[in-house]
């Protein structure tokens, strides 16, 4: 059975960096890319970008580029994102996610979601 | 990349149908039939119910189906259940990897 596993939940400062991790299970982590998905309260969901577990290549969203790092490690079968320079507006939760039918262009499985909290 | 166009709300009574709609660009669901739909209940993580446009993954209710027409997508939701009611969202391949999400379409069953 297919699992995606986040880290808990995060309070953090303004200006400070998180970190989350995303540990994945039951089919081959280097099989697909994962990605993560942001959605702020009440609002809708936003992708931020997407690691190749095979070779660590990362595509990440105009609107986070500089501000996002997502890597994976596959002696852990675990991806993390990391967001820096984090303001009131990234109070959300995260989601990993990987697309497993044909060609991958879509996310048949997600993690339960991190809420990240910025608060002073 | 900007987020595909959904209505905010759309409702329907028991047995009814309904379509929401997701308008992007010729850059992304114009150009590619990639486009997925989730289905979100309030404090879930989003649930796959349509991929490539209007392919339907194992499990999914077949009263739901997705179209395409143009920069145009479509989810249309058969004879509506209490358990639709939830929060649709479209999402497209817009090349390079990348994706685009809707802002979400709020499903009331009246």
């Amino acid at each position: 059975e297919v699992q995606l596993v986040q880290s808990g939940a995060e309070v953090k400062k303004p200006g400070a960096t998180v970190k989350i991790s995303c540990k994945a299970s039951g089919y081959t982590f280097t099989g697909y890319y994962i990605h993560w998905v942001q959605q702020a309260p009440g609002k809708g969901l936003e992708w931020l970008g997407r690691v190749d577990p095979e070779d660590g290549e990362t595509i990440y969203a105009e609107k986070f580029q500089g501000r996002v790092t997502i890597t994976a490690d596959t002696s852990r079968d675990t991806a993390y994102m990391e967001l820096s320079s984090l303001r009131s507006e990234d109070t959300a939760v995260y989601f990993c996610s990987i697309g497993t039918t044909q060609g991958g262009y879509n996310f048949d499985y997600w993690g339960q979601g991190t809420l990240v909290t910025v608060s002073s | 990349q900007s987020a595909l166009t959904q209505p905010a709300s759309v409702s329907g009574s028991p047995g009814q149908s309904i379509t929401i709609s997701c308008t992007g660009t010729s850059s992304d669901v114009g150009y590619y039939n990639y486009v997925s739909w989730y289905q979100q209940h309030p404090g879930k993580a989003p649930k796959l119910m349509i991929y490539d446009v209007s392919k339907r993954p194992s499990g999914v209710s077949n009263r739901f189906s997705g179209s395409k027409s143009g920069n145009t997508a479509s989810l249309i939701i058969s004879r509506l259940q209490a358990e639709d009611e939830a929060d649709y969202y479209c999402c497209s391949y817009a090349g390079r990897s990348t994706r685009v999400f809707g802002g979400g379409t709020k499903v009331t069953v009246l």
